[in-house]
C-alpha cells in the first residue's frame, strides 16, 4: 500500500500564475515531510520540507502547507516560471527511521 | 563543493548477470543511501549506510547489497539480474545530523537489463 500519494499525474499552469501541487499520506508517524524536483536525465532536487509540527514554511517563492487532521500537504509556487517545468516528488521520512518514502510525482508543465 | 558522482552513468546487462554501482558522496558526508527508480513504482529505498555499517534496509530481495568503504563511497550490487531489474538507481548523500530527510542525490546509474 502506498503510504505517499500524489494523485495528480501531471499538471499545467500559465506563467505568473499559482502551481498547486498535493500530497496525501497515510501514516501518523511521519516527522518530517520534503518535495524534490527532479529535472530529465538528473537527480532528485532538495526544495523545500516541513516538520510535522508546523503547518506552513515558506522559501522564496515556495511554501508548504501541511494539515495533520487530514494527512495532506500542499505545494505552492507563486509565480510559476517556465524554468520550474519538472517532476515533483512528495516524500516523508518515519521518525524512527532515515529513510524516504516517496510518492510516483507530478509533472508540472508551466508555459509562457 | 563537488556533488554526489555515480559511475557508471548508462549501462546494458543480460538477465542472470551481475552489476556493481559506485557512488562518491560529497566531501564530509558520512550517510549514503540508494534509491531504485522505476515508470511504475517511483522511487523506493533499498539501504543506507553510514560509518560503513547499513542503517537501514528497504525491502528489496537479498540479491541487492551494498556496502560503504572507509572514505564514505558506497557501492551496490546486484546478482543474478532480472528484466525488472531496468531502472534507474539513484544515490544520495546526507549530513544531515538532525534526521531531517534532506538529501543530495546524484544523476544515476541507469541499468538496462536485456
Amino acid at each position: 500500500d502506498q503510504q505517499v500519494k500524489q494523485n495528480s499525474p501531471s499538471l499545467s499552469v500559465q506563467e505568473g500564475r499559482i502551481s498547486i501541487l498535493n500530497c496525501d499520506y497515510t501514516n501518523s508517524m511521519f516527522d518530517y515531510f520534503l518535495w524534490y524536483k527532479k529535472y530529465p536525465a538528473e537527480g532528485p532536487t532538495f526544495l523545500i520540507s516541513i516538520s510535522s509540527i508546523k503547518d506552513k514554511n515558506e522559501d522564496g517563492r515556495f511554501t508548504v502547507f501541511l494539515n495533520k487532521s487530514a494527512k495532506h500537504l500542499s505545494l505552492h509556487i507563486v509565480p510559476s516560471q517556465p524554468g520550474d517545468s519538472a517532476v515533483y516528488f512528495c516524500a516523508a521520512k518515519n521518525q524512527a527511521g532515515t529513510a524516504l518514502i516517496f510518492g510516483k510525482g507530478t509533472t508540472l508543465s508551466v508555459s509562457s | 563543493k563537488a556533488g554526489v558522482t555515480q559511475t557508471p552513468r548508462y549501462l546494458i546487462k543480460t538477465r542472470g548477470q551481475q552489476v556493481t554501482l559506485s557512488c562518491s558522496p560529497i566531501s564530509g558526508h558520512r550517510s549514503v543511501s540508494w534509491y531504485q527508480q522505476t515508470p511504475g513504482q517511483g522511487l523506493q529505498f533499498l539501504f543506507e549506510y553510514f560509518s560503513e555499517t547499513q542503517r537501514n534496509k528497504g525491502n528489496f530481495p537479498g540479491r541487492f547489497s551494498g556496502r560503504q568503504f572507509s572514505n564514505s563511497r558506497s557501492e551496490m550490487n546486484v546478482s543474478t539480474l532480472e528484466l525488472g531489474d531496468s531502472a534507474l538507481y539513484l544515490c544520495a548523500s546526507s549530513a544531515d545530523s538532525a534526521n531531517t530527510g534532506e538529501l543530495f542525490f546524484g544523476e544515476g546509474s541507469r541499468l538496462t537489463v536485456l
